[in-house]
């Protein structure tokens, strides 16, 4: 977990209302990565980002988006929640693609999001 | 759907002994990545196997890689209790990660 930090590290909170999740790291990389893990799924990729104001879509995006105005911060937005993005959501960062090759990632701690 | 799956999705052994589990995937890959997860915890990078690599060693761990068959294992030798952990194999296929649903590992004293 080291460079990396999430905040919060819970939240409890009611369908409808926006959420804001940040992720922070100290370590200059290029990429960061939001995920959600669920039972039975794995991890699966919400968004990504390449660079300061440079983001893509994974294969989970609906419902969700993401904003990059720095390189150590990567931020993930719930617009409006709702139950079935209760989840644990991970960041992750990499020092990059060359060619489109993703190499090792680092995992932040994650955050426990539950929709009421 | 999963690019990798890993086999079996639970496993429970004693100290000491090896520990092999296997993951498939389904399109060709750049390489092909292990991770650990302790209960409550993030992930944790173990090893990276490129597609033209076979074999891999670290420490105790031991990666194969068999593109024609699209499959990976990862043996644990000389298991510890610490090792009980979930672990994930992940595919790049390029641009990003595809994670399988993991292998439950428990190590028993």
């Amino acid at each position: 977990d080291a460079g990396i930090t999430q905040s919060p590290r819970h939240k409890v909170t009611e369908t409808g209302t926006p959420v804001t999740l940040r992720c922070h790291q100290t370590e200059n990389h290029r990429y960061m990565y939001w995920y959600r893990q669920d039972p039975g799924h794995g991890l699966r990729l919400i968004h990504y980002s390449y660079g300061v104001k440079d983001t893509d879509k994974g294969e989970v995006s609906d419902g969700y988006s993401v904003s990059r105005s720095k390189t150590e911060d990567f931020l993930l937005t719930l617009e409006s929640a709702t139950s079935s993005q209760t989840s644990v959501y991970f960041c992750a960062i990499g020092q990059g693609a060359a060619a489109g090759v993703v190499e090792t990632q680092y995992f932040g701690p994650g955050t426990r999001l539950l929709v009421l | 759907s999963q690019q990798g799956e890993e086999d079996p999705q639970a496993l429970s052994i004693q100290e000491g002994e090896n520990a092999t589990m296997n993951c498939s995937y389904k399109t060709s890959i750049n390489n092909l990545q292990w991770y650990r997860q302790n209960s409550g915890r993030g992930l944790v990078h173990l090893i990276l196997i490129r597609s033209n690599e076979r074999e891999k060693h670290s420490g105790r761990l031991r990666v194969t890689l068999d593109t024609s068959k699209k499959s990976s294992s990862l043996l644990i030798t000389a298991s510890r209790a610490a090792d009980t952990a979930s672990y994930f194999c992940a595919t790049d296929s390029g641009s990003r990660l595809t994670f399988g649903e993991g292998t439950q590992l428990t190590v028993n004293p």
